[in-house]
Protein backbone atom coordinates (compact mmCIF):
# COMPACT_ATOMS: atom_id res chain seq x y z
CA UNK A 1 0.00 0.00 0.00
CA UNK A 2 1.27 3.39 -1.34
CA UNK A 3 0.40 6.49 0.84
CA UNK A 4 0.23 9.82 -0.58
CA UNK A 5 -0.15 13.10 1.48
CA UNK A 6 -1.34 16.82 0.15
CA UNK A 7 -0.63 19.17 -0.11
CA UNK A 8 3.31 18.76 0.71
CA UNK A 9 3.24 22.00 2.40
CA UNK A 10 0.30 24.32 4.20
CA UNK A 11 0.63 27.23 5.02
CA UNK A 12 -1.56 28.97 7.23
CA UNK A 13 -2.10 31.60 9.99
CA UNK A 14 -2.92 30.90 13.52
CA UNK A 15 -6.45 30.48 14.49
CA UNK A 16 -6.93 29.00 11.02
CA UNK A 17 -8.29 25.43 9.95
CA UNK A 18 -5.83 22.99 8.93
CA UNK A 19 -7.00 19.76 6.73
CA UNK A 20 -5.41 17.31 5.73
CA UNK A 21 -5.40 14.53 3.03
CA UNK A 22 -3.95 11.18 3.04
CA UNK A 23 -4.74 9.13 0.31
CA UNK A 24 -4.15 4.90 -0.36
CA UNK A 25 -3.26 3.05 -3.53
CA UNK A 26 -5.81 0.69 -1.85
CA UNK A 27 -8.00 0.51 0.22
CA UNK A 28 -7.19 0.65 4.33
CA UNK A 29 -9.07 -0.76 7.51
CA UNK A 30 -10.19 2.29 9.54
CA UNK A 31 -9.07 0.51 12.27
CA UNK A 32 -5.25 0.45 10.37
CA UNK A 33 -5.04 4.15 9.81
CA UNK A 34 -2.99 6.52 11.95
CA UNK A 35 -1.85 10.13 12.07
CA UNK A 36 1.41 11.45 14.00
CA UNK A 37 3.00 14.82 14.60
CA UNK A 38 6.59 15.36 14.19
CA UNK A 39 8.36 19.22 15.47
CA UNK A 40 11.78 19.76 14.38
CA UNK A 41 14.62 17.70 16.38
CA UNK A 42 11.67 15.87 17.93
CA UNK A 43 10.64 12.47 18.00
CA UNK A 44 6.84 11.61 16.30
CA UNK A 45 3.94 11.65 18.39
CA UNK A 46 1.32 9.97 17.78
CA UNK A 47 -2.17 11.79 17.23
CA UNK A 48 -4.96 9.84 16.03
CA UNK A 49 -5.58 5.99 15.41
CA UNK A 50 -8.41 3.67 13.84
CA UNK A 51 -8.41 7.00 11.71
CA UNK A 52 -10.60 9.12 14.00
CA UNK A 53 -9.78 8.29 17.80
CA UNK A 54 -7.72 10.67 19.49
CA UNK A 55 -4.32 9.40 21.30
CA UNK A 56 -3.77 9.89 25.07
CA UNK A 57 -3.32 13.81 26.21
CA UNK A 58 -4.27 15.05 22.04
CA UNK A 59 -6.33 18.33 22.19
CA UNK A 60 -9.88 18.32 20.66
CA UNK A 61 -9.08 20.47 18.18
CA UNK A 62 -7.39 17.65 16.38
CA UNK A 63 -9.79 15.06 14.63
CA UNK A 64 -9.69 12.58 12.19
CA UNK A 65 -12.19 11.30 9.02
CA UNK A 66 -12.36 8.67 6.21
CA UNK A 67 -12.48 5.33 5.11
CA UNK A 68 -11.21 3.38 2.48
CA UNK A 69 -8.39 5.15 0.57
CA UNK A 70 -9.44 8.51 1.33
CA UNK A 71 -8.82 10.06 4.91
CA UNK A 72 -8.62 13.56 6.45
CA UNK A 73 -6.67 15.01 9.46
CA UNK A 74 -8.65 18.54 10.84
CA UNK A 75 -6.94 21.03 13.01
CA UNK A 76 -9.77 23.37 13.88
CA UNK A 77 -8.22 26.48 14.74
CA UNK A 78 -4.19 26.26 14.66
CA UNK A 79 -2.25 26.73 18.05
CA UNK A 80 1.22 28.60 17.44
CA UNK A 81 2.57 24.84 18.99
CA UNK A 82 0.86 23.08 15.82
CA UNK A 83 3.42 24.14 12.94
CA UNK A 84 5.06 20.82 12.13
CA UNK A 85 5.02 18.08 10.24
CA UNK A 86 2.33 15.69 9.94
CA UNK A 87 2.92 11.61 8.40
CA UNK A 88 -0.54 9.20 7.97
CA UNK A 89 0.46 5.83 8.69
CA UNK A 90 -1.28 2.38 7.43
CA UNK A 91 -0.90 -0.82 9.02
CA UNK A 92 -1.44 -3.74 6.87
CA UNK A 93 -0.39 -5.91 3.58
CA UNK A 94 3.37 -5.70 2.67
CA UNK A 95 5.64 -4.27 4.09
CA UNK A 96 3.55 -4.23 7.23
CA UNK A 97 3.54 -0.45 8.52
CA UNK A 98 4.15 2.28 5.68
CA UNK A 99 4.35 5.65 6.33
CA UNK A 100 3.31 8.69 3.73
CA UNK A 101 5.81 11.45 2.91
CA UNK A 102 4.00 14.18 5.04
CA UNK A 103 2.67 17.23 4.88
CA UNK A 104 4.31 20.61 6.68
CA UNK A 105 2.03 22.64 8.22
CA UNK A 106 4.08 26.17 8.53
CA UNK A 107 2.58 29.30 9.13
CA UNK A 108 1.83 32.08 6.55
CA UNK B 1 3.87 5.69 32.04
CA UNK B 2 5.73 3.89 28.98
CA UNK B 3 9.13 5.36 28.44
CA UNK B 4 11.94 4.40 26.04
CA UNK B 5 15.56 5.89 25.91
CA UNK B 6 17.62 5.11 23.13
CA UNK B 7 21.44 5.03 22.87
CA UNK B 8 23.33 7.75 22.14
CA UNK B 9 25.00 9.07 18.75
CA UNK B 10 27.21 7.52 16.99
CA UNK B 11 29.71 8.63 14.31
CA UNK B 12 30.95 5.58 12.17
CA UNK B 13 33.31 4.57 8.92
CA UNK B 14 31.49 2.71 6.24
CA UNK B 15 32.08 -1.03 6.91
CA UNK B 16 31.89 -0.67 10.55
CA UNK B 17 30.06 -3.12 12.77
CA UNK B 18 27.28 -0.91 15.09
CA UNK B 19 24.25 -1.84 17.62
CA UNK B 20 22.28 0.79 18.93
CA UNK B 21 19.94 0.14 21.84
CA UNK B 22 16.52 0.99 23.06
CA UNK B 23 15.43 0.25 26.88
CA UNK B 24 11.84 -0.15 27.75
CA UNK B 25 10.04 0.53 31.26
CA UNK B 26 7.10 1.79 32.96
CA UNK B 27 4.55 -1.46 31.12
CA UNK B 28 4.80 -4.90 30.96
CA UNK B 29 6.63 -6.68 28.46
CA UNK B 30 4.05 -9.22 27.28
CA UNK B 31 1.88 -6.02 26.43
CA UNK B 32 4.19 -4.83 23.40
CA UNK B 33 6.19 -4.93 20.21
CA UNK B 34 8.66 -2.88 19.52
CA UNK B 35 9.57 -1.12 16.18
CA UNK B 36 12.51 0.55 14.41
CA UNK B 37 12.24 3.62 12.25
CA UNK B 38 14.52 4.91 9.91
CA UNK B 39 14.31 8.60 8.89
CA UNK B 40 16.67 9.86 6.75
CA UNK B 41 18.01 13.88 6.97
CA UNK B 42 15.37 15.87 6.10
CA UNK B 43 12.89 12.71 5.06
CA UNK B 44 10.25 10.80 6.09
CA UNK B 45 9.89 7.85 8.30
CA UNK B 46 10.16 4.34 7.27
CA UNK B 47 9.26 1.01 9.18
CA UNK B 48 12.18 -0.98 9.36
CA UNK B 49 11.20 -3.83 11.32
CA UNK B 50 9.40 -5.31 14.55
CA UNK B 51 10.10 -7.05 17.66
CA UNK B 52 8.06 -8.97 20.29
CA UNK B 53 10.94 -9.11 23.36
CA UNK B 54 8.77 -11.62 25.16
CA UNK B 55 9.71 -14.11 22.45
CA UNK B 56 11.99 -12.83 19.95
CA UNK B 57 9.58 -13.06 16.67
CA UNK B 58 10.82 -10.53 14.64
CA UNK B 59 9.01 -9.16 11.10
CA UNK B 60 11.15 -7.32 8.74
CA UNK B 61 9.89 -4.51 6.10
CA UNK B 62 11.42 -6.61 2.95
CA UNK B 63 13.34 -3.18 1.86
CA UNK B 64 15.24 -3.97 5.34
CA UNK B 65 15.57 -7.50 5.40
CA UNK B 66 19.27 -8.61 5.42
CA UNK B 67 20.74 -5.31 5.76
CA UNK B 68 19.74 -5.17 9.59
CA UNK B 69 19.09 -7.11 12.69
CA UNK B 70 16.96 -6.70 15.13
CA UNK B 71 17.05 -8.80 18.62
CA UNK B 72 15.71 -8.59 21.85
CA UNK B 73 17.14 -9.20 25.50
CA UNK B 74 13.83 -9.42 27.43
CA UNK B 75 15.71 -9.91 31.17
CA UNK B 76 16.35 -6.27 30.59
CA UNK B 77 13.80 -5.29 28.50
CA UNK B 78 16.31 -3.91 25.71
CA UNK B 79 15.90 -4.11 21.90
CA UNK B 80 18.49 -3.45 19.37
CA UNK B 81 19.18 -2.66 15.89
CA UNK B 82 22.33 -4.13 14.54
CA UNK B 83 24.43 -3.27 11.09
CA UNK B 84 27.42 -5.99 10.34
CA UNK B 85 28.69 -3.22 7.79
CA UNK B 86 27.95 -0.03 7.62
CA UNK B 87 27.22 2.08 4.20
CA UNK B 88 27.33 6.42 4.46
CA UNK B 89 23.64 6.01 3.58
CA UNK B 90 22.35 4.31 7.03
CA UNK B 91 23.08 7.83 8.30
CA UNK B 92 19.78 8.63 9.89
CA UNK B 93 17.93 9.22 12.77
CA UNK B 94 16.91 6.05 14.23
CA UNK B 95 13.22 5.61 16.73
CA UNK B 96 12.09 2.81 18.54
CA UNK B 97 8.81 2.94 19.37
CA UNK B 98 5.93 0.73 21.05
CA UNK B 99 2.77 -0.97 19.58
CA UNK B 100 0.30 -3.07 22.16
CA UNK B 101 -0.12 -6.42 21.63
CA UNK B 102 -3.74 -7.33 19.82
CA UNK B 103 -5.34 -10.74 19.47
CA UNK B 104 -3.35 -13.01 19.31
CA UNK B 105 -0.08 -11.79 19.90
CA UNK B 106 0.08 -9.90 16.62
CA UNK B 107 1.35 -6.42 16.76
CA UNK B 108 -1.20 -3.27 17.11
CA UNK B 109 -1.32 -1.07 13.92
CA UNK B 110 0.22 2.25 15.12
CA UNK B 111 3.11 3.41 17.31
CA UNK B 112 2.22 4.64 20.79
CA UNK B 113 5.09 5.66 22.37
CA UNK B 114 8.27 6.59 21.04
CA UNK B 115 11.96 6.78 21.93
CA UNK B 116 13.87 10.55 21.32
CA UNK B 117 15.86 8.93 18.47
CA UNK B 118 19.84 7.69 18.12
CA UNK B 119 21.78 9.80 15.52
CA UNK B 120 24.06 7.70 13.10
CA UNK B 121 26.71 9.31 11.01
CA UNK B 122 28.49 7.21 8.85
CA UNK B 123 31.10 8.72 7.26
CA UNK B 124 34.58 8.14 5.73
Amino acid sequence: VVLTQSPGTLSLSPGERATLSCRASQSVASSYLAWYQQKPGQAPRLLIYAASSRATGIPGRFSGSGSGTDFTLTISRLEPEDFAVYYCQQYGGSPGFTFGPGTKVDIK
Amino acid sequence: EVQLVQSGAEVKKPGDSLRISCKGSGYTLTNYWIGWVRQMPGKGLEWMGIIYPSDSDTRYNPSFQGQVTISADKSISTVYLQWSSLKASDTAIYYCATTKVRYSGRPGTHFDNWGQGTLVTVSS
